[in-house]
């Protein structure tokens, strides 16, 4: 079974700062997708970034970056220059086998 | 790029009537669907697997009898929730995944709202 833990149930971050957001998952795959996704208020899931588990290199999605740790079952989002409309809840996901699944979200708030 | 259309975005039913939501892929044909279910301030849990031509697989506690899936063609899934209670009330979404392979691309739809008076 596959887990994904996510310890940050809200955070904030001044506009044009940087946040990152933590991720831990646990499965016992070598070849996996992990995927963080936005969710603002209207609820509509949006892909932020992706990373292939076999690839070592970190995933770019201009402001957005990712910090993956094979080893420690790692995987945290970078924001850079955060801006009002990244306040949403973001999800990180573990995608094995043809299942994906949801760590329980964290609420972010860019304030201006 | 890839969209899911799911419909409708909202619906209001009474209890005990059947309420069925639709979930396309537009642009592509989809293998497998996925049905998510997401409480306020919740993650989504996935409730069942949709493949196309059979059977869906439901994941634990997840009452098959109740939330019937069907996936009879490449580009629509629909979800129905039969004898519906206030507890079903919840916010239901889709994915779709763009091609055959574990590693495709999945698109969500915009979800529906169901509330079950």
């Amino acid at each position: 079974a596959q887990t994904v833990t996510q310890s940050q149930p809200e955070m904030s971050v001044q506009e044009a700062e940087t946040v990152t957001l933590s991720c831990t998952y646990d499965t016992s795959e070598n070849n996996y997708y992990l995927f963080w996704y936005k969710q603002p208020p209207s609820r509509q899931m949006i892909l932020v970034i992706r990373q292939e588990a076999y690839k070592q290199q970190n995933a770019t999605e201009n402001r957005f970056s990712v910090n993956f740790q094979k080893a420690a079952k790692s995987f945290s989002l970078k924001i850079s220059d955060s801006q009002l409309g990244d306040t949403a809840m973001y999800f990180c996901a573990l995608d094995v086998g043809n299942m994906l699944t949801f760590g329980g979200g964290t609420r972010l708030m860019v304030k201006p | 790029g890839a969209v899911v259309s799911q419909h409708p975005s909202r619906v209001i039913c009474k209890s005990g009537t059947s309420v069925k939501i639709e979930c396309r892929s537009l642009d592509f044909q989809a293998t497998t669907m996925f049905w998510y279910r997401q409480f306020p301030k919740q993650s989504l849990m996935l409730m069942a697997t949709s493949n196309e031509g059979s059977k869906a697989t439901y994941e634990q506690g997840v009452e098959k009898d109740k939330f019937l899936i069907n996936h009879a063609s490449l580009t629509l899934s629909t979800l129905t929730v039969t004898s519906a209670h206030p507890e079903d009330s919840s916010f239901y979404i889709c994915s779709a995944r763009e091609g055959s392979s574990y590693n495709s691309p999945l698109h969500f739809g915009n979800g529906t709202r169901l509330t079950v008076t």
